[in-house]
């Protein structure tokens, strides 16, 4: 069965520096996702992509947040400066018109 | 401001027990509302709902949904110690794909 894979399953970086976390879609899907989860709190939206550019962005996306498709394949999420409260687990979701989303294994991001 | 909200936050049944986990909803715009199960890490999907009255079922789960009222069920019956995990309900709006969730219930199930 198709599956959505992420890399790496865990990072841990210091405060300010770059992370960029990557994700794989399932092959014939067209809309992709970033979600995140705070431990112990809600899975929140932060960015969905199709077609190439961004079709929607939450609050919690802000400027230091970035996507991009930068081949056939991968997806990935920049975050260019990270802060403490950017620690939380991310999952990227992809989805074709008119069925569920899949979601990846996610990505634990642990900021110190 | 969209809301998706899920009781009981927790629940602890013996193997065996039936469960009935709520998510009622206030969102502008409903389109369909899925059930996810997560265990460790990804939310797995389990049943998407768009349409009343009509219950969906998968071995010993089955859910429905009720759009007058705007809440859904998700049943686990002969509950088993792998249906432990957080069982997740999510919204999806015509005007926008991504998914609106819930916090989450807790399940818990004891041998």
């Amino acid at each position: 069965e198709p599956e959505v894979t992420q890399t790496p399953s865990h990072q841990v970086t210091q405060m300010g520096q770059e992370v960029i976390l990557r994700c794989v879609p399932i092959s014939n899907h067209l809309y992709f996702y970033w979600y995140r989860q705070i431990l112990g709190q809600k899975v929140e939206f932060l960015v969905s992509f199709y077609n190439n550019e961004i079709s929607e962005k939450s609050e919690i996306f802000d400027d230091q947040f970035s996507v991009e498709r930068p081949d056939g394949s991968n997806f990935t999420l920049k975050i260019r400066s990270t802060k403490l409260e950017d620690s939380a687990m991310y999952f990227c979701a992809s989805d074709r018109p008119s069925y569920e989303q899949y979601f990846g294994p996610g990505t634990r991001l642990t900021v110190t | 401001e969209d809301k998706v909200v899920q009781s009981p936050l927790s629940l602890v049944v013996h193997e065996g027990d039936t469960v009935t986990l709520n998510c009622s909803y206030e969102v502008t715009n409903f389109r369909s509302l899925l059930w996810y199960k997560q265990e460790k890490k990804a939310p797995t999907f389990l049943f998407m709902l768009t349409s009343s009255g009509i219950e969906k079922k998968s071995g010993r789960l089955s859910s429905i949904l009720d759009k007058k009222e705007l809440f859904s069920i998700l049943n686990i019956t002969a509950t088993q110690t792998g249906d432990s995990a957080v069982y997740l309900c999510a919204v999806r709006l015509s005007s926008a794909r991504q998914l609106t969730f819930g916090s989450g219930t807790q399940l818990t199930v004891l041998p």
